[in-house]
């Protein structure tokens, strides 16, 4: 099946740094890769979709400048917390999705992130 | 009002017992209707599709009833490790393949 990383998958930094997390396919190329963020006994949020080679798209109030994210290529995407604040503290989780059409994602273990 | 609700539970399940539970999803463009289970801290997982005629899988059942826009998952013969989160997930016509999560179901089966 389709395996998907992620690196980190545990992070504490202290509040103003920067953070980078790194999501990867590792058994076949994604054409779109999809960044959520879930708070405790709360649902998956949907931040951003990112396709290979273009500017992702973010969701409705998730700051572009904050959360900056590149898709480089096929099989890596990466997510950045800039200037992190402790209410950024979560569980940042990737899918990859192997082709447009494709309804099924596949997703990475996630990273917790504690800012402090 | 949230795009997909779930009774958080806990649904407390004696082991060998059935457990039911619905999601409910607000947009009637919905197109696509899937289970996920999530353990604690851990990333979800595919569990199964929810088909329009229903559908079975081992000891899961799905049924999709569009006209109330419910979804629901069955268990049945309940084991302890079936002890989980259950996520109800669905796709938007028109979201590019977003997908829009419940905040999802709690089940502890007991022994």
């Amino acid at each position: 099946g389709a395996v998907v990383s992620q690196h980190p998958s545990r992070v504490i930094c202290k509040s103003g740094t920067s953070v980078k997390i790194e999501c990867r396919s590792l058994d076949f190329q994604a054409t779109t890769m999809f960044w959520y963020r879930q708070f405790p006994k709360q649902s998956l949020m949907l931040m951003a979709t990112s396709n290979e080679g273009s500017k992702a798209t973010y969701e409705q109030g998730v700051e572009k400048d904050k959360f900056l994210i590149n898709h480089a290529s096929l099989t890596l995407s990466t997510l950045t917390v800039t200037s992190a604040h402790p209410e950024d503290s979560s569980f940042y989780i990737c899918s990859a999705r192997v082709e447009r059409g494709a309804r099924e994602q596949y997703f990475g273990p996630g990273t917790r992130l504690t800012v402090t | 009002r949230k795009e997909v609700e779930q009774d958080p539970g806990p649904f407390n399940v004696p082991e060998g017992a059935t457990v039911a539970f619905n999601c409910t999803y607000s947009n009637s463009a919905s197109q696509s209707f899937f289970w996920y289970r999530q353990d604690c801290r851990k990333e979800p997982k595919l569990l199964m599709s929810v088909y329009s005629s229903g559908n079975e899988d081992g000891r899961f059942t799905a049924q999709l009833n569009r006209a109330s826009q419910y979804i629901s998952l069955l268990i049945r013969d309940s084991k302890l490790s079936d002890s989980a989160t259950y996520l109800c997930v669905v796709i938007l016509t028109d979201s590019w393949g977003k997908l829009q999560f419940g905040a999802g179901t709690q089940v502890v089966v007991t022994p």
